[in-house]
């Protein structure tokens, strides 16, 4: 599976937009990107994924690079409880011999502030 | 029911102890999974079942022990651990084919003494 970057923090104002970046550059063409988030001593929480098109969710939208590079998780007005370690994975589907693991990067660490 | 379910919260272990942590989903996935997580740190996968079959084990040492009963349950076996391996332990499950994402379970947090 490619590997992300992302930045190890970022802070974001209270009823602001966080728009949080990923680098995937050595994604192929049939892996996914996903977001996933944790907040302190939870399960992780599925947020968004998506392959080539932009997303949108009840939670969140995912914009992705034309050449599927990078993408974007926006969060559009961030609240206290968004305050998390978020974690971008690309990752194969299921198909066929692929096992589609799910393979955790560090993540960004972002603090929602009043 | 949209859960992944785990037991117990909690579980301080000895060394010489044996233990079993215990993971439940109700949702009909066919592939379920063990995950560890030390403190600041991303969750480590460490086995993946499908269809109630082991088909990958990231070389985690013999004293973690995994079963899979049925299509539901996902237990750990845990023997002999070392104070190093207290950590957060994670259950999640997936659909089997696809592009779905996963549901994880709360965690059990472990502490060896």
């Amino acid at each position: 599976d490619a590997k992300t970057t992302q930045p190890t923090s970022m802070d974001c104002a209270e009823g602001r937009a966080a728009n949080l970046p990923c680098n995937h550059s050595t994604i192929s063409g049939n892996e996914y990107v996903y977001w996933y988030r944790q907040i302190h001593s939870q399960g992780p929480q599925y947020i968004i994924h998506g392959l080539k098109n932009n997303e949108t969710n009840e939670m969140a939208s995912l914009i992705i690079t034309e050449d599927r590079k990078s993408s974007t998780l926006i969060l559009p007005h961030a609240t206290l409880r968004d305050t998390a370690v978020y974690y971008c994975i690309v990752r194969l589907p299921w198909d066929g011999g692929s096992q589609g693991n799910l393979i955790f990067g560090k993540g960004t660490k972002l603090s929602v502030k009043p | 029911d949209t859960e992944v379910t785990q037991t117990p919260k909690h579980l301080v272990m000895g060394m010489t102890n044996k233990k079993s942590l215990k993971c439940e989903q109700h949702m009909g996935h066919r592939a379920m999974y063990w995950y560890k997580q030390k403190a600041k740190k991303p969750p480590e996968l460490m086995f993946v079942y499908s269809y109630e079959k082991l088909s990958i084990n990231e070389s985690v040492p013999s004293r973690f022990s995994p079963e899979c009963p049925n299509s539901s349950l996902l237990n750990l076996h845990l023997h002999a651990l070392q104070p190093e391996d207290s950590a957060l332990y994670l259950c999640a499950s997936s659909q089997r084919t696809g592009d779905y994402g996963y549901t994880f379970g709360s965690g059990t947090r472990l502490t060896v003494v």
